[in-house]
């Protein structure tokens, strides 16, 4: 099955620490990644995906697939990035997604 | 972007009662979806939505209790039949564009049922 995983539920830093967000997924050809994220009372909004090799709000994610991961990072944690943020994958042409790792950054 | 609307966005129903959602888009789209979103947990995909078809249900879901329709290419409607407690979810409606392949979701249907 196509699987993603995201071992953290609760990631919690300190503001202007690094962070990193992790997600693995389940080896099967040539994946096409995502990262979403859902702020506080905010319907889901896509955030990145792997093929757009983009920085959006600081965020950076890299596809390896040797190791099948596709990490969230920022160098910089803001309170503002604050959320719950999946990692998702298509699969023909549904988007399945992980189970979600709740970032708090602390002041 | 596709803006998306559902309605009703929230509701509390009575155990074995039905509720239809529905969701609007502003303009066409290729793929319309259903997901649900149970308390604390991720979103699971219910069952993609094809016009002038019947919907593709995933593993664990089925057409009778999650009947779906989709007669054209804005609107879909998600039935959730013979409610129980274990329904109370949340249920968002996603469209994938003409124009582009990015997924777009709705604000979710929060419900609730005693």
């Amino acid at each position: 099955a196509q699987r993603v995983t995201q071992p953290e539920k609760l990631l919690s830093v300190f503001k202007g620490a690094p962070v990193e967000l992790k997600c693995n997924y389940s080896y099967s050809g040539s994946p096409e990644l995502f990262w979403y994220v859902q702020y506080s009372r905010q319907r889901l909004q896509l955030l990145l995906r792997h093929i757009s090799r983009e920085s959006i709000k600081g965020f950076t994610a890299d596809l390896n697939k040797g190791e099948t991961s596709f990490h969230l990072k920022k160098p910089f944690a803001q309170e503002e990035d604050s959320a719950m943020y999946y990692c998702a994958r298509r699969v023909y042409d549904k988007v399945i997604f992980g189970p979600g790792t709740s970032l708090s950054v602390i002041p | 972007s596709a803006v998306i609307s559902q309605k009703p966005s929230r509701d509390i129903c009575q155990r074995g009662t039905s509720l239809t959602i529905q969701c609007q888009v502003d303009s066409q789209v290729t793929m319309m979806f259903w997901y649900r979103q149970q308390p604390g947990q991720s979103l699971t995909l219910i069952a993609t939505a094809n016009q002038g078809s019947e919907a593709t249900y995933e593993s664990g879901f089925v057409i009778d209790k999650f009947p779906i329709s989709r007669p054209n290419l804005t609107f879909s409607t998600l039935t959730v039949s013979n409610m129980s407690p274990e329904d109370s979810s949340i249920y968002l409606c996603s469209v994938v564009p003409y124009e582009n392949n990015e997924q777009f979701f709705g604000p979710g249907t929060r419900l609730t049922v005693l």
